[in-house]
Protein backbone atom coordinates (compact mmCIF):
# COMPACT_ATOMS: atom_id res chain seq x y z
CA UNK A 1 0.00 0.00 0.00
CA UNK A 2 1.14 3.55 -1.03
CA UNK A 3 2.48 5.43 1.71
CA UNK A 4 3.74 8.92 3.09
CA UNK A 5 7.24 8.62 4.37
CA UNK A 6 9.33 11.04 6.50
CA UNK A 7 12.97 11.64 7.46
CA UNK A 8 13.80 11.71 10.09
CA UNK A 9 11.61 10.38 12.38
CA UNK A 10 13.41 12.53 15.25
CA UNK A 11 15.82 15.40 15.03
CA UNK A 12 17.35 17.34 18.46
CA UNK A 13 18.64 20.87 17.57
CA UNK A 14 20.07 23.75 19.24
CA UNK A 15 17.76 26.87 19.57
CA UNK A 16 18.52 29.55 16.47
CA UNK A 17 20.34 26.69 14.11
CA UNK A 18 18.35 25.98 10.70
CA UNK A 19 16.20 22.07 10.10
CA UNK A 20 14.77 20.65 7.04
CA UNK A 21 11.84 17.89 7.67
CA UNK A 22 11.63 15.73 4.59
CA UNK A 23 8.75 13.98 3.08
CA UNK A 24 8.59 11.65 0.07
CA UNK A 25 4.32 11.91 -0.90
CA UNK A 26 2.26 9.35 -2.44
CA UNK A 27 3.45 9.36 -6.18
CA UNK A 28 0.34 10.53 -7.72
CA UNK A 29 -1.16 13.24 -5.31
CA UNK A 30 -1.40 16.95 -6.26
CA UNK A 31 -1.68 18.83 -2.74
CA UNK A 32 0.80 18.40 -0.10
CA UNK A 33 0.75 19.78 3.38
CA UNK A 34 2.33 20.05 6.65
CA UNK A 35 0.40 19.81 9.99
CA UNK A 36 2.23 20.51 13.19
CA UNK A 37 1.19 18.81 16.98
CA UNK A 38 3.08 19.96 20.00
CA UNK A 39 3.06 17.54 22.77
CA UNK A 40 -0.11 16.77 24.59
CA UNK A 41 -2.23 19.50 21.89
CA UNK A 42 -4.31 19.38 19.49
CA UNK A 43 -3.35 18.72 15.48
CA UNK A 44 -2.54 22.56 13.56
CA UNK A 45 -2.52 22.94 10.02
CA UNK A 46 0.98 24.94 8.63
CA UNK A 47 0.70 24.89 5.24
CA UNK A 48 -0.57 23.15 2.16
CA UNK A 49 1.32 22.87 -1.40
CA UNK A 50 0.13 22.83 -4.81
CA UNK A 51 1.29 23.08 -8.12
CA UNK A 52 4.93 24.03 -6.88
CA UNK A 53 3.35 26.91 -4.63
CA UNK A 54 1.52 27.50 -1.66
CA UNK A 55 -1.99 27.51 -1.90
CA UNK A 56 -2.69 28.18 1.82
CA UNK A 57 -0.93 28.98 5.19
CA UNK A 58 -1.72 29.55 8.54
CA UNK A 59 -0.67 32.14 10.90
CA UNK A 60 2.16 30.04 12.60
CA UNK A 61 3.76 29.33 9.28
CA UNK A 62 5.78 32.87 9.59
CA UNK A 63 8.64 33.96 7.71
CA UNK A 64 10.81 31.44 9.74
CA UNK A 65 9.20 28.53 7.49
CA UNK A 66 9.38 27.65 3.86
CA UNK A 67 8.56 25.03 2.44
CA UNK A 68 9.63 23.72 -1.68
CA UNK A 69 9.49 20.52 -3.63
CA UNK A 70 12.49 20.73 -4.92
CA UNK A 71 13.00 17.21 -7.04
CA UNK A 72 9.57 16.52 -8.18
CA UNK A 73 9.25 14.03 -5.37
CA UNK A 74 10.35 15.32 -1.99
CA UNK A 75 8.49 17.82 0.11
CA UNK A 76 10.54 19.50 2.42
CA UNK A 77 9.78 21.95 5.67
CA UNK A 78 12.67 23.84 6.27
CA UNK A 79 12.95 26.07 9.50
CA UNK A 80 15.39 28.62 9.49
CA UNK A 81 16.52 29.66 13.03
CA UNK A 82 14.29 27.31 15.39
CA UNK A 83 12.78 28.15 18.73
CA UNK A 84 12.37 26.25 21.75
CA UNK A 85 8.75 26.85 20.91
CA UNK A 86 9.12 24.59 17.46
CA UNK A 87 9.39 21.45 19.25
CA UNK A 88 6.53 19.80 18.11
CA UNK A 89 5.89 16.25 15.84
CA UNK A 90 5.29 17.79 12.36
CA UNK A 91 3.17 15.73 9.92
CA UNK A 92 3.08 16.05 6.17
CA UNK A 93 0.32 14.53 4.17
CA UNK A 94 -0.68 14.21 1.35
CA UNK A 95 -4.14 14.19 -1.07
CA UNK A 96 -5.01 12.73 -4.29
CA UNK A 97 -7.80 14.86 -5.52
CA UNK A 98 -8.58 18.93 -5.43
CA UNK A 99 -11.94 18.28 -4.04
CA UNK A 100 -11.54 17.46 -0.08
CA UNK A 101 -13.95 14.30 -0.48
CA UNK A 102 -11.97 11.55 1.17
CA UNK A 103 -8.66 10.42 2.55
CA UNK A 104 -5.72 12.72 3.63
CA UNK A 105 -2.62 10.65 3.70
CA UNK A 106 -0.62 10.99 6.62
CA UNK A 107 3.11 10.14 7.41
CA UNK A 108 4.32 8.86 11.03
CA UNK A 109 5.76 12.17 11.98
CA UNK A 110 9.12 13.99 12.42
CA UNK A 111 9.90 14.50 16.00
CA UNK A 112 11.53 18.37 16.48
CA UNK A 113 13.09 18.67 19.89
CA UNK A 114 14.85 22.42 20.37
CA UNK A 115 16.94 22.60 23.22
CA UNK B 1 -13.45 29.46 10.39
CA UNK B 2 -14.22 26.18 11.44
CA UNK B 3 -14.07 24.83 14.85
CA UNK B 4 -14.42 21.52 16.51
CA UNK B 5 -15.29 20.53 19.95
CA UNK B 6 -14.56 17.02 21.63
CA UNK B 7 -15.60 17.40 25.31
CA UNK B 8 -14.41 14.35 26.37
CA UNK B 9 -10.67 14.11 27.04
CA UNK B 10 -10.74 10.48 28.18
CA UNK B 11 -12.78 7.56 27.64
CA UNK B 12 -13.04 4.12 29.07
CA UNK B 13 -14.66 1.11 27.80
CA UNK B 14 -14.52 -2.88 28.30
CA UNK B 15 -13.39 -5.19 25.46
CA UNK B 16 -16.20 -6.13 22.72
CA UNK B 17 -18.57 -3.17 24.03
CA UNK B 18 -19.33 -0.40 22.23
CA UNK B 19 -18.31 2.99 22.20
CA UNK B 20 -19.52 6.25 21.32
CA UNK B 21 -16.65 9.50 20.98
CA UNK B 22 -18.68 12.66 20.75
CA UNK B 23 -17.47 15.19 17.95
CA UNK B 24 -19.74 18.81 17.66
CA UNK B 25 -18.25 21.48 15.13
CA UNK B 26 -19.02 24.94 13.94
CA UNK B 27 -18.72 26.27 10.16
CA UNK B 28 -19.99 28.99 8.20
CA UNK B 29 -19.29 26.65 5.22
CA UNK B 30 -22.13 24.87 3.36
CA UNK B 31 -20.19 22.23 1.92
CA UNK B 32 -17.99 20.63 4.14
CA UNK B 33 -15.79 16.95 5.20
CA UNK B 34 -15.87 15.66 8.58
CA UNK B 35 -12.62 12.91 9.58
CA UNK B 36 -12.10 10.90 12.45
CA UNK B 37 -8.10 9.96 13.04
CA UNK B 38 -6.72 7.42 15.20
CA UNK B 39 -2.97 8.21 16.94
CA UNK B 40 -1.85 5.58 19.17
CA UNK B 41 1.04 6.05 21.49
CA UNK B 42 3.69 5.51 18.44
CA UNK B 43 2.23 8.78 16.93
CA UNK B 44 1.55 8.15 13.22
CA UNK B 45 -1.77 9.40 12.90
CA UNK B 46 -4.71 6.68 10.76
CA UNK B 47 -7.31 7.83 8.63
CA UNK B 48 -11.06 5.68 10.65
CA UNK B 49 -13.55 7.37 8.28
CA UNK B 50 -14.98 10.35 6.58
CA UNK B 51 -18.10 11.86 6.66
CA UNK B 52 -19.28 14.39 3.55
CA UNK B 53 -22.06 17.31 4.32
CA UNK B 54 -24.11 16.44 1.51
CA UNK B 55 -24.08 12.38 1.91
CA UNK B 56 -27.54 11.92 3.36
CA UNK B 57 -26.35 7.88 4.63
CA UNK B 58 -24.24 7.95 7.93
CA UNK B 59 -20.36 6.39 6.82
CA UNK B 60 -19.19 3.46 8.12
CA UNK B 61 -15.98 1.58 7.78
CA UNK B 62 -15.93 -1.68 9.46
CA UNK B 63 -16.08 -1.43 13.04
CA UNK B 64 -16.50 2.63 12.41
CA UNK B 65 -19.33 4.41 11.89
CA UNK B 66 -20.08 8.14 11.92
CA UNK B 67 -23.25 9.02 13.26
CA UNK B 68 -23.83 12.76 11.57
CA UNK B 69 -26.42 14.66 12.64
CA UNK B 70 -26.05 17.61 10.54
CA UNK B 71 -29.04 19.57 12.06
CA UNK B 72 -27.13 19.38 15.74
CA UNK B 73 -23.93 19.54 14.40
CA UNK B 74 -22.47 16.71 15.52
CA UNK B 75 -20.51 13.96 14.13
CA UNK B 76 -20.04 11.19 16.45
CA UNK B 77 -17.22 8.49 15.93
CA UNK B 78 -18.99 4.72 17.19
CA UNK B 79 -16.54 1.94 17.88
CA UNK B 80 -18.70 -1.65 17.94
CA UNK B 81 -16.89 -4.71 19.65
CA UNK B 82 -13.91 -2.53 20.74
CA UNK B 83 -10.73 -4.22 21.13
CA UNK B 84 -7.75 -3.82 22.91
CA UNK B 85 -5.88 -2.73 19.95
CA UNK B 86 -8.53 0.20 19.84
CA UNK B 87 -6.57 1.91 22.50
CA UNK B 88 -5.71 5.54 21.73
CA UNK B 89 -6.12 9.03 20.78
CA UNK B 90 -8.75 9.80 18.74
CA UNK B 91 -9.23 12.92 16.79
CA UNK B 92 -12.16 14.42 15.02
CA UNK B 93 -11.61 17.46 12.02
CA UNK B 94 -13.44 18.39 9.47
CA UNK B 95 -12.21 20.48 6.17
CA UNK B 96 -13.96 23.21 3.74
CA UNK B 97 -14.78 21.27 0.41
CA UNK B 98 -14.57 23.69 -2.91
CA UNK B 99 -11.32 23.01 -4.29
CA UNK B 100 -9.23 24.30 -1.53
CA UNK B 101 -7.82 21.18 -0.35
CA UNK B 102 -7.91 19.23 2.43
CA UNK B 103 -6.96 21.77 5.16
CA UNK B 104 -8.06 19.92 8.47
CA UNK B 105 -9.23 21.78 11.27
CA UNK B 106 -8.60 19.29 14.66
CA UNK B 107 -10.76 18.86 17.62
CA UNK B 108 -8.25 18.73 21.03
CA UNK B 109 -8.67 14.61 20.66
CA UNK B 110 -10.33 11.95 22.91
CA UNK B 111 -8.24 9.54 24.98
CA UNK B 112 -9.66 5.72 24.86
CA UNK B 113 -8.82 3.26 26.52
CA UNK B 114 -10.11 -0.60 26.31
CA UNK B 115 -9.78 -2.56 29.04
CA UNK B 116 -10.01 -6.41 29.78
Amino acid sequence: EPEVTQTPSHQVTQMGQEVILRCVPISNHLYFYWYRQILGQKVEFLVSFYNNEISEKSEIFDDQFSVERPDGSNFTLKIRSTKLEDSAMYFCASSETVMNTGELFFGEGSRLTVL
Amino acid sequence: AQKITQTQPGMFVQEKEAVTLDCTYDTSDQSYGLFWYKQPSSGEMIFLIYQGSYDEQNATEGRYSLNFQKARKSANLVISASQLGDSAMYFCAMSPLGGGGNKLTFGTGTQLKVEL
